[in-house]
């Protein structure tokens, strides 16, 4: 069964600091990876997908990076913002989404 | 811009009701999930469904039922709510292959 790992749990940085978020995979067999965001009490947004024949995808401040041969993904986060603060979670996608616990992103203002 | 729509954000019920949650989606994916969230567990998958009619047990597929009569609608049904299943409850509808949207949730409190 496919096991998702997100490291940090939780993470705190000043205003404008750039930041890695992990993710990795046991299964390398998959379709896509895909990282969401979700505020407290909230359902999850969509920010990248990144399908299997794909490296990254970009959007605005986000860049998230696919290596299926290592099992991992990461989601770069540049000049973070007050705003940013919310908890990340990866998916990796077979027949099911898998998801990890996420990242819990505080960024202090 | 809907595109995954959770019927109610918020609901209490009494233990051994029968609850019923709705998810509508317009995006005419094949695919739908009902997942439950849990403070320490993460989001676990209940059922999940490929095509009107079909279903597929996920993970914690005990004291759930779900229906798939209509491609764009795929309910979850608690057939005798108890307190374990107090949570938020979250939907999900997704191309074969391609991204995933999720509903906003529904906070289930079972009392």
């Amino acid at each position: 069964k496919q096991e998702v790992t997100q490291i940090p749990a939780a993470l705190s940085v000043p205003e404008g600091e750039n930041l890695v978020l992990n993710c990795s995979f046991t299964d390398s067999a998959i379709y896509n990876l895909q990282w969401f965001r979700q505020d407290p009490g909230k359902g999850l947004t969509s920010l990248l997908l990144i399908q299997s024949s794909q490296r990254e995808q970009t959007s605005g401040r986000l860049n998230a990076s696919l290596d299926k041969s290592s099992g991992r993904s990461t989601l770069y986060i540049a000049a973070s913002q007050p705003g940013d603060s919310a908890t990340y979670l990866c998916a990796a996608t077979g027949n099911q989404f898998y998801f990890g616990t996420g990242t819990s992103l505080t960024v202090i203002p | 811009d809907v595109k995954v729509t959770q019927s109610s954000r918020y609901l209490v019920k009494r233990t051994g009701e029968k609850v019923f949650l709705e998810c509508v989606q317009d995006m005419d994916h094949e695919n739908m999930f009902w997942y439950r969230q849990d403070p320490g567990l993460g989001l676990r998958l209940i059922y999940f469904s490929y095509d009107v009619k079909m279903k597929e047990k996920g993970d914690i597929p005990e004291g759930y039922s779900v229906s798939r009569e209509k491609k764009e609608r795929f309910s979850l049904i608690l057939e005798s709510a108890s307190t374990n299943q107090t949570s938020m409850y979250l939907c999900a509808s997704s191309l074969v292959v391609g991204a995933s949207e999720f509903g906003s949730g529904t906070q289930l409190s079972v009392l």
